[in-house]
């Protein structure tokens, strides 16, 4: 059965500086992964998707990684802002259409 | 992307009665829709896929009689909650897959926040 975990649970950061949430999964026979965005009481924004054969995509100031063999992926973002702030899910999908979520990492971008 | 529309976004009933939320496709044909449940500063669980023309497909300790799944088109799945209780208020999100991306990405609605009295 796939778990998927996200590290840090919360974190808080004054405006401007970079930061990497990071993702971690424990069976690698993954098909994709996929990083979104929620904002509190609304539904899910997907940020980035890396199918299994990719190591990194990148939108504006969002990159995430992948190690598939690690089981592990990273979302960096660069230069955040205070409208950055929401919780952060990264899925795996593994073989079918099933999304396994992580737990989230709360970010907090304080002015 | 690819736009999931979720109806009623919130709704309040009393104990006892049966609740219907609708996730619909809106520019895109999705043959199988998942539904999620999310409680209060946790993460989504998956609760059921949702097929077209066919049964649902519901995830281990999910009373399928409680909550009922129909997806009668390519655009519409529906969530039934029967005689809700207070222990069934929570955030359901569905999401769907557009069968034209090759990606495999998956599009979620805005959710619909269930408050049961």
């Amino acid at each position: 059965k796939q778990e998927v975990t996200q590290i840090p649970a919360a974190l808080s950061v004054p405006e401007g500086e970079n930061l990497v949430l990071n993702c971690s999964f424990t069976d690698s026979a993954i098909y994709n992964l996929q990083w979104f965005r929620q904002d509190p009481g609304k539904g899910l924004t997907s940020l980035l998707l890396i199918q299994s054969s990719q190591r990194e995509q990148t939108s504006g100031r969002l990159n995430a990684s992948l190690d598939k063999s690690s089981g592990r992926s990273t979302l960096y973002i660069a230069a955040s802002q205070p409208g950055d702030s929401a919780t952060y899910l990264c899925a795996v999908r593994n073989a079918g259409n099933m999304l396994t979520f992580g737990g989230g990492t709360r970010l907090m971008v304080k002015p | 992307g690819a736009v999931v529309s979720q109806h009623p976004s919130w709704v309040i009933c009393k104990s006892g009665t049966s609740v219907k939320i609708e996730c619909r496709s809106l520019d895109f044909q999705a043959t199988t829709m998942f539904w999620y449940r999310q409680f209060p500063k946790q993460s989504l669980m998956l609760m059921a896929t949702s097929n077209e023309g066919s049964k649902a497909t519901y995830e281990q300790g999910v009373e399928k009689d409680k909550f009922l799944i129909n997806h009668a088109s390519l655009t519409l799945s529906t969530l039934t909650v029967t005689s809700a209780h207070p222990e069934d208020s929570s955030f359901y999100i569905c999401s769907a897959r557009d069968r034209r991306r090759e990606t495999g990405e998956l599009f979620f609605g805005e959710g619909s926040r269930l408050t049961v009295l």
